[in-house]
């Protein structure tokens, strides 16, 4: 079965700082991977997602960035933290063999405070 | 994707079943039903999915009417683990792309 791992787990950061989270995914080959956020208090917004090595959508306009260097990795980068970027940030994937609905399954998350 | 509409919180005794209703009156007849459910600090947790037909796991129970108008996630015997926000999400989009609202905050009580 597959497995998500995300890094770190808690993150403080000052304002206009950088940022660098990692996702990297085992168990399955060429999945769908996501990224979402999630506010205080808030429900879940996708940020981003992939299809394949090399290419990102984007679905808000932000301050972040994503990349994905290899098949099971999925990067969310930014070159100036905002107070706003905080939250708890989920790593998801679906797998794209089988059916077209397959289910996605979701990461431990990062929790980042900007501060 | 089709918005969906849930109770904000409810509440269930512990053993008893717990039936979750959401309300999709704009899905179209492509689009399946995703049920998440998300443990405070954790990611969230796949429950079950179906298009028409209702759907049964070792989880829960997934009833959707004949309109396809409305669904209902039902938590057989309700612990409290089963404590958490649960999530009705409708989706056809290939790119898998899911649009969470705000869920039901679910309360199991002793």
């Amino acid at each position: 079965s597959q497995t998500i791992h995300q890094w770190p787990a808690t993150l403080v950061q000052p304002v206009g700082s950088p940022l660098s989270l990692e996702c990297t995914v085992e168990g399955t080959s060429n999945p769908n991977l996501y990224w979402y956020r999630q506010a205080a208090g808030r429900g879940l917004q996708l940020l981003f997602y992939s299809v394949g090595i090399g290419q990102i959508s984007s679905e808000v306009p932000q301050n972040l960035s994503a990349s994905r260097p290899q098949d099971r990795q999925f990067i969310l980068s930014s070159k100036k933290l905002l107070l706003s970027d905080s939250g708890f940030y989920l790593c998801a994937l679906r797998e794209t063999s089988g059916t077209s609905y397959n289910e996605q399954f979701f990461g431990p998350g990062t929790r980042l405070t900007v501060l | 994707d089709a918005k969906t509409t849930q109770p904000p919180s409810m509440d269930c005794a512990e053993g008893r079943a717990a039936n979750l209703p959401c309300n999709h009156s704009t899905i179209s007849g492509n689009e399946y039903v995703y049920w998440y459910r998300q443990i405070h600090s954790q990611g969230p947790q796949y429950i079950i999915h179906g298009l028409k037909n209702n759907e049964t796991n070792e989880m829960a129970s997934l009833i959707i009417t004949e309109d396809r108008k409305s669904s209902t996630l039902i938590l057989p015997h309700a612990t409290l683990r089963d404590t958490a926000v649960y999530y009705c999400i409708v989706s056809t989009d290939s790119w898998g792309k899911f649009q969470f609202g705000a869920g039901t905050q679910v309360v199991v009580t002793p």
